[in-house]
Formats: structure tokens, C-alpha cells, sequence
């Protein structure tokens, strides 16, 4: 497709469980970035990846969030032992990031995989 | 640190007023600015963006904004509203601490539109 593919769509899952949340960016973008959106937070930077290696980081939460992306395109961003303070929208971006020091190429945004810890 | 302030959480408007939504940065230099609208269960889609130059951006669906940098300010305008309008508007900014470009977004503004 020409956007930004997230899948799934909606999990819900059980308080301690591993969920992995995958993204494919547009094709030809090299810089993609994964968001949080939670009603208390609102949106928040996780992780950026700059082909396949993740230049900054700084938004994970905690060591039980990790995020990979392989061959310059698909992304997964894995959570594990999940909490409840871990429900939210996650939302994956993409753009033609060059890896300057900052982008000002708009980012792409998928429809997001809602999340919900029971 | 860089923020974004929109202060107005939720606004009204009638269908066929014109609208403006407010948002501000905090920001030494010249930033990157965006605006983005969310419908509900769908992703982010960018209105417009400001990265230099002509202090009045263009956008889609026949909005615009301003950049004031004596005010800090970015404000989203739109002559006539649309039911279509209904949505969260976010006012985002580019980090410029950070390699890459990762968004700092407002907290965003929920817009309904009265028939």
C-alpha cells in the first residue's frame, strides 16, 4: 500500500504477557519513529531508527520495551511483562529522514495498534 | 527543554464559523513546525508545515496558519468550518536535541462542530 501499515489493529491482552506491535513504512523511507498516545500523556516519543539502527532511544519507558527494524523497512516494537500502565494507542510514523541532526521531512503516520492490558 | 502549549482542550464552533486554535512554543531559534489532525481510530495526518520563509502557511482542506515569532505562536485558521472538521488537532514541533527529528506534540484540541 502507499502508507504506513500497522498491525494489529487493536490486542488486547493479559497483565504479564509479551506483545509485539509491527509497523512497514512507506516504501523508501529511511527514518521511522514510534509514538505512544495515552489519554494521561498524550503522544509521546518512543524510538527513532534511522535505516536499521536506532540512533535515539530515549523515549522507551522502561528495559521492558524494545523496539527492531530489519532490512531498512519493516519495524516491531515489543513489550514485555506487560503492565496496565502500558495500555495506549501506539502509533508508527515514517518519513525521508537523511540522518542529519534533524529532519524537517514531515512524518507519515499509520492508523495505530491500540492496546489494552487486562 | 522545547514544548508546545495548546490551551484550549476542546473547542465549539458552528458549522460555517470561521475557527482559529492556538497553539505556542517555547523555542530560542527558528523551529520546525507542524499541524496534524486525528479522526477517531485513524493516525495522524499532516495539515501543513512551517519551516521558513512566508510567515502564512497553506494547507489541506483549506486551512492555514501563521507564524508569529514575536508571540511564539503558530495558530491554526480556517474561514469556514465543515461537519468534516470535527477531529484532535495537534500542534507539533521538531526536537532539535536529538538527532532525527523526533515531534513534540501539544496536548492537542478537540474540535466539534455545531449544525
Amino acid at each position: 500500500g502507499a502508507g504506513v501499515s500497522q498491525s494489529p489493529s487493536n490486542k488486547v491482552t493479559e497483565k504479564g504477557k509479551d506483545v509485539e506491535l509491527r509497523c512497514d513504512p512507506i516504501s523508501g523511507h529511511t527514518a521511522l519513529y514510534w509514538y505512544r498516545q495515552s489519554l494521561g500523556q498524550g503522544l509521546e516519543f518512543l524510538i527513532y531508527f534511522q535505516g536499521n539502527s536506532a540512533p535515539d532511544k530515549s523515549g522507551l519507558p522502561s528495559d521492558r520495551f524494545s523496539a527492531e527494524r530489519t532490512g531498512g523497512s519493516v519495524s516491531t516494537l515489543t513489550i514485555q511483562r506487560t503492565q496496565q500502565e502500558d495500555s495506549a494507542v501506539y502509533l508508527c510514523a515514517s518519513s525521508f529522514g537523511q540522518g542529519t541532526p534533524y529532519s524537517n521531512q514531515p512524518q507519515h503516520f499509520g492508523d495505530g495498534t491500540r492496546l489494552s492490558i487486562l | 527543554a522545547q514544548s508546545v502549549t495548546q490551551p484550549d482542550i476542546h473547542i465549539t464552533v458552528s458549522e460555517g464559523a470561521s475557527l482559529e486554535l492556538r497553539c505556542n512554543y517555547s523555542y530560542g531559534a527558528t523551529p520546525y513546525l507542524f499541524w496534524y489532525v486525528q479522526s477517531p481510530g485513524q493516525g495522524l495526518q499532516l495539515l501543513l508545515k512551517y519551516f521558513s520563509g512566508d510567515t502564512l502557511v497553506q494547507g489541506i482542506k483549506g486551512f492555514e496558519a501563521e507564524f508569529k515569532r514575536s508571540q511564539s505562536s503558530f495558530n491554526l485558521r480556517k474561514p469556514s468550518v465543515h461537519w468534516s472538521d470535527a477531529a484532535e488537532y495537534f500542534c507539533a514541533v521538531v526536537s532539535l536535541y536529538n538527532q532525527g527529528g523526533k515531534l513534540i506534540f501539544g496536548q492537542g484540541t478537540e474540535l466539534s462542530v455545531k449544525p
